[in-house]
């Protein structure tokens, strides 16, 4: 079974200009988070998809970010213009969740996106 | 709100040797409690989960017990090899209200372990 598949790996670009990062779930999940993580520390999120409805989006810095999962399958997360501040890595992850019984499973990770502004 | 705090690192360790990261957690309701390993260029893998207090999680003979009188869930191997060096996260996952879903990290331990 193939894992969550995210790209680019890795991105260098300079303050000021956009970067969009892409993100594949595993077959099946409904669930779609998008996760920053700073050197050195946790993940935290940014974003929780429920199929295409962004159910928890309170931790996205609205002015410059932005995300979409039009079909309920991939996702897109957008950042213009990116600061300088932005550098770190931002992960995906996917879990299959049960709507009639409430019951949530274990999120799985993709390898990450590393951005870099100069 | 949730929180999670892990043991300051980096943890340096020989083969063999005995392994504990401590976490402690803070959350209202009762969350499932986890530990993510990141291996070098990977993303992260669950390694191990507890759902409810006094749940025994083990995984690759790592394992960690869902204290609640202590709010902890630190993590424990036996014997350490060089392959489980990575940094290692604690996480909670609040059932209750608009984190429902959400997995709170802890700040991360690297750990090395030397032959």
């Amino acid at each position: 079974e193939a894992g969550v598949v995210q790209s680019p790996r890795y991105k260098i670009i300079e303050k000021k200009q956009p970067v969009a990062f892409w993100c594949n779930p595993i077959s099946g999940h409904n669930t779609l988070y998008w996760y920053l993580q700073n050197l050195g520390q946790g993940p935290e999120l940014l974003i929780r998809y429920e199929n295409e409805e962004a159910v928890d989006d309170s931790q996205l810095p609205k002015d410059r970010f932005s995300a979409e999962r039009l079909k309920g399958v991939d996702s897109t997360l957008k950042i213009q213009p990116a600061e300088l501040g932005d550098s770190a890595v931002y992960l995906c992850a996917s879990s299959l969740d049960g709507r009639e019984t409430g019951r949530r499973y274990e999120q799985y990770f993709g390898p990450g996106t590393r951005l870099t502004v100069t | 709100g949730n929180s999670v705090t892990q043991m300051e690192g980096p943890v340096t360790l020989s083969e063999e040797a005995f392994l504990t990261i401590n976490c402690t957690y803070t959350a209202t309701g009762y969350p499932s409690l986890f530990w993510y390993v990141q291996y070098p260029g990977e993303g992260l893998q669950l390694l191990l989960k507890a759902t409810k207090a006094d749940d025994k999680g083990s995984n690759k003979g790592f394992e960690a017990t869902y204290r609640k009188e202590t709010t902890s869930f630190h993590l424990e191997k036996g014997s350490v090899q060089v392959s489980d060096s990575a940094v290692y996260f604690c996480a909670l996952s609040d059932p209750l209200g608009t984190s429902y879903g959400k997995l709170t990290f802890g700040q991360g331990t690297i750990l090395t372990v030397h032959p």
